[in-house]
C-alpha cells in the first residue's frame, strides 16, 4: 500500500547549523508534499509544502526539495534557532478526489543552545 | 475566525463506555479529517468525508464511527472504549478544489481509557 518513509526519527543540532530531514514516498502518483510543525502539546501547522511540478521551494530560512524520479523529498533549515524544537511530519498526497495524507511517523529535532 | 474546533480537550473513560468527539469547522470546508496519533507512529486517519452526509474509512478505523450531518461538523464515536483507543485525537479540514489542498488542524482530544 502507500508509504510514506522519514528519517531519521531524532535528530540533534546545535544552534546555528542545518538541519535536514528526508522523505520517500512509494506512490508515483502523488503530487502534493506538505511538511507539518508540531510543538509539545500543540496542533500540527503546516509550515511549507510542495507540489509536484516544482522542485524546490524556500520560505526565510526553511527549503523544501523534491526528486520526483527517486521519489523523496527533503526538509531543510538554516540557522537553526531553539524555537526550531519540534516534531516535524512529511505527508504525501494525490489527486484522487479524496486528497488524503499519508504521514510519515515524524522527526523530532532538538536545537541545542 | 476559529479555524478548526475540537471538543472536549480531555477525557477519561472507563472500558467498554461510550463517547462522541465533536469537531467544528468555520472555514467552509467540504473534506474533513479524525486521526489518531500514538507516540512513534505518526498520524493515523480513522474516517474522512468529502461533504455533508457521506463519510469513508481511512486506515484505522476498526472501532469508531463516525458521522456529518451538517457541512461544519465532523463527529468521531466510540461506541465500547478500549485501553488500545488511548491517544490523542486530532481533526483537520481542507478544501476541495484541485491539488494541494493543506488541511487545518484542530488542538486535539487527549483519551484515556482505562
Amino acid at each position: 500500500g502507500e508509504n510514506v518513509e522519514q528519517h531519521p526519527s531524532t535528530l540533534s543540532v546545535q544552534e546555528g547549523d542545518s538541519a535536514v530531514i528526508k522523505c520517500t514516498y512509494s506512490d508515483s502518483a502523488s503530487n502534493y508534499f506538505p511538511w507539518y510543525k508540531q510543538e509539545l502539546g500543540k496542533r500540527p501547522q503546516l509550515i511549507i509544502d510542495i507540489r509536484s511540478n516544482v522542485g524546490e521551494k524556500k520560505d526565510q530560512r526553511i527549503a523544501v526539495t523534491l526528486n520526483k524520479t527517486a521519489k523523496h523529498f527533503s526538509l531543510h533549515i538554516t540557522e537553526t534557532q531553539p524555537e526550531d524544537s519540534a516534531v516535524y511530519f512529511c505527508a504525501a498526497s494525490k489527486d484522487s478526489g479524496t486528497y488524503k495524507y499519508i504521514f510519515g511517523t515524524g522527526t523530532r529535532l532538538k536545537v541545542l543552545a | 475566525n476559529a479555524g478548526v474546533t475540537q471538543t472536549p480537550k480531555f477525557r477519561v473513560l472507563k472500558t467498554g463506555q461510550s463517547m462522541t468527539l465533536l469537531c467544528a469547522q468555520d472555514m467552509n470546508h467540504e473534506y474533513m479529517y479524525w486521526y489518531r496519533q500514538d507516540p512513534g507512529m505518526g498520524l493515523r486517519l480513522i474516517h474522512y468525508s468529502v461533504g455533508e452526509g457521506t463519510t469513508a474509512k481511512g486506515e484505522v478505523p476498526d472501532g469508531y464511527n463516525v458521522s456529518r450531518l451538517k457541512k461544519q461538523n465532523f463527529l468521531l464515536g466510540l461506541e465500547s472504549a478500549a485501553p488500545s483507543q488511548t491517544s490523542v485525537y486530532f481533526c483537520a479540514s481542507s478544501y476541495s478544489l484541485g491539488v494541494g489542498q493543506p488541511q487545518h488542524f484542530g488542538d486535539g482530544t487527549r483519551l484515556s481509557i482505562l
